[in-house]
């Protein structure tokens, strides 16, 4: 089945622990990409890859780090989080930006609800 | 003023009712515009594109106007199913790595 999964799907984490999110796609997308939602701010991308080894910052980068080592996967890292980083992040996938922007789907994977306290 | 704007509802309407929904974006130079439903938190699925022609799909409507900057979405004959939250998102100029601009969300509650 062809799909977006994420780990952990849920979280509930202190302040200053190092904590990794991880993204994996089995659909060979090149365009991978992190969002998180909160309420009221919709979904803001965090950080979006090209490809491998291509990387770049989204609208809400500061306090995130990311890899694109793999095609298949895309982890969010957060270094030291802390209490406003607590929100509900969506990881995506699609075969390119121009795919996207050609007006085809962008696929999420189901989420993690982070808290940190 | 936020890139892309919708009104959160909600809206309560009864089953087999008609409901439209508006959305607003500040770029005029946007390319591509998206509806996508979110059920209750769960990951957000692409309905439909919309395109500068207009484009149905069953009971699914979506317009593109872009001198007044705006895409909306019409379901006709709601059903229960299709409560959820529905999102527009908008891709600005020159692609912008593929970053899609979301409204907040305009949430639906379909009753018996």
């Amino acid at each position: 089945e062809a799909q977006v999964t994420q780990n952990p799907r849920y979280l509930i984490t202190v302040t200053g622990k190092k904590l990794t999110v991880t993204c994996s796609q089995n659909m060979n997308h090149e365009y991978m990409s992190w969002y998180r939602q909160d309420p009221g701010l919709g979904l803001r991308q965090i950080y979006y890859s090209m490809n491998v080894e291509v990387t770049d910052k989204g609208d809400v980068p500061e306090g995130y780090k990311v890899s694109r080592k793999e095609k298949r996967n895309f982890p969010l890292i957060l270094e030291s989080p802390s209490p406003n980083q607590t929100s509900l992040y969506f990881c995506a996938s699609s075969l390119s930006s121009w795919e996207i922007a050609g007006g085809n789907e962008q696929f999420f994977g189901p989420g993690t609800r982070l808290t940190v306290l | 003023r936020k890139e892309v704007e919708q009104d959160p509802g909600p809206f309560n309407v009864p089953e087999g009712a008609t409901v439209a929904f508006n959305c607003t974006y500040s770029n005029s130079a946007s390319q591509s515009f998206f509806w996508y439903r979110q059920d209750c938190r769960k990951e957000p699925k692409l309905l439909m594109s919309v395109y500068s022609s207009g484009n149905e799909d069953g009971r699914f409507t979506a317009q593109l106007n872009r001198a007044s900057q705006y895409i909306s979405l019409l379901i006709r004959d709601s059903k229960l199913s299709d409560s959820a939250t529905y999102l527009c998102a908008v891709i600005g100029a020159y692609n912008q790595g593929g970053k899609l601009i979301f409204g907040q969300g305009t949430e639906l509650s379909v009753k018996p």
